[in-house]
């Protein structure tokens, strides 16, 4: 059975920065591409990061680059995503999410429970 | 960017057929999915690949996916079929995954 549990989120100011954990079980997390969606209070599903399993192919939405990163470390079956210079709009629930297929298709199977983040002075 | 557009709302009878649509720039060119997210709960695929259901999709849950819009269709809607609704292609020309903007799907 596929176990995504995400970690890592809480409250922070403006500009300040967090890192999520992604901790994944039952499956080769090393050959599945894997991402990052969040959800803002009442909106709707947001993209934010994805990375093939060598990690040799990361993208970002736009709003993120240059702030956010996307990583892992298949010796540990562990995604991150480090997020800097946060604001407001960055507060949301974010899920980890699986991909679907190897190849990546970038769609997405199995989802972790989320976790919050709050910005706000 | 690559956008896809989602009516907000439908509202159905339990019985009835629900169609949801997912409206976006040649979106028959590429793969859509569809999850289903009920209340402080993660999102579910329904459909991938237009039209295939996963194990455990009821059989009511099909697809379609030509031109500019893709079609979520519930047949003999249930009650337990309400939550938002979201498509999701990959924009291989920006390199990002996008989602629709979500229906709530209310059966009454």
């Amino acid at each position: 059975e596929v176990r995504l549990l995400e970690s890592g989120g809480g409250l922070v100011q403006p500009g300040g920065s967090l890192r999520l954990s992604c901790a994944a079980s039952g499956f080769t997390f090393r050959t599945y591409a894997m991402n990052w969606v969040r959800q803002a209070p009442g909106k709707g599903l947001e993209w934010v990061s994805g990375m093939t399993g060598s990690g040799g192919n990361i993208y970002h939405t736009d709003s993120v680059k240059g702030r956010f990163t996307i990583s892992r470390d298949n010796s540990k079956n562990t995604l991150y995503l480090e997020m800097n210079n946060l604001r407001p709009e960055d507060t949301a629930l974010y899920y980890c999410a699986k991909d679907a297929e190897v190849p990546a298709a970038w769609r997405f199977d199995s989802w972790g429970p989320g976790t919050q983040v709050i910005v706000s002075a | 960017s690559y956008e896809m557009t989602q009516p907000p709302s439908l509202s159905v009878s339990p019985g009835q057929t629900a169609s949801i649509t997912c409206s976006g720039e040649k979106l028959g060119d590429k793969y859509v999915c569809w999850y289903l997210q009920k209340p402080g709960q993660s999102p579910v695929v329904v459909i991938y690949e237009d039209n295939k259901r996963p194990s455990g999709i009821p059989e009511r849950f099909s697809g379609s996916n030509s031109g500019n819009t893709a079609t979520l269709t519930i047949s003999g809607t249930q009650a337990l079929d309400e939550g938002d609704y979201y498509c999701q292609a990959w924009d291989s020309g920006t390199a990002h995954a996008v989602f629709g903007g979500g229906t709530k799907l209310t059966v009454l």
